[in-house]
């Protein structure tokens, strides 16, 4: 049963465009958002993360949307750069010590110059 | 700097053959992780550990197991390879407990081909 649902598969964007992907979650004790990005030949890194005590979190030109009530959550990576083009992860756990990520299945993201 | 290294970045075994697959973290860090990355299928945890010689299974164990003998290493062993576990392996690193944010840092990974 998979317990982050991640879309689109792929996904490509004209650069200085916004970027938009979509995760749902279902276990509702899950209380972390986190985005990984991922570089080809590179292991996936924390980008940026959630708590849902908020319902967006800004770090420069990556935004996170949280919508607790449809159990749904995004990135969206404004004025998208060649630079991003990567796969992206959502991922979705209990904060805790002793909790594990539990991944979407990504998103390869291709900004065209 | 963070770090989390993988023994190998491409490895190539045959059917039937012992694999191992080491990782070592400089972080101290208590909770390591192994996962395989297969297209179209993201991130799958096969096992992780919160302590020395602590293993704990993933979503996908079967047909793998771990050591952790010492804090700083975890290592992913393959019995008895088999082409379906072709693939790319990650392994990743974490404190217990951030209080904040349970970042977890990634190695570079380990692509194997089991042929």
């Amino acid at each position: 049963q998979q317990q982050v649902k991640q879309s689109p598969q792929s996904l490509i964007v004209q650069k200085g465009g916004i970027s938009i992907i979509n995760c749902a979650y279902e276990n509702t004790a899950f209380d972390y958002f986190p985005w990984y990005q991922q570089f080809p030949g590179k292991g996936p890194a924390l980008l940026i993360a959630i708590r849902p005590d908020v319902s967006e979190k800004k770090e420069g030109r990556f935004t996170i949307s949280f919508n607790k009530s449809a159990k749904q959550f995004s990135l969206h990576i404004m004025d998208s750069q060649p630079g991003d083009s990567a796969t992206y992860f959502c991922a979705a756990s209990m904060n805790s010590g002793y909790s594990t990520l539990t991944f979407g299945k990504g998103t390869m993201l291709l900004v065209s110059p | 700097d963070v770090k989390v290294t993988q023994s190998s970045r491409y490895l190539v075994k045959r059917t039937g053959e012992k694999v191992f697959l080491e990782c070592v973290q400089d972080m101290d860090h208590e909770n390591m992780f192994w996962y395989r990355q297969d297209p179209g299928l993201g991130l799958r945890l096969i096992y992780f550990s919160y302590d020395v010689k602590m293993k704990e299974k993933g979503d996908i164990p079967e047909g793998y197991s771990v050591s952790r003998e010492k804090k700083e290493r975890f290592s992913l062993i393959l019995e008895s390879a088999s082409t379906n576990q072709t693939s790319m392996y990650l392994c990743a690193s974490s404190i217990l407990f951030s209080g904040a944010y349970n970042e977890q840092f990634f190695g570079p990974g380990t692509r194997l081909t089991v042929l």
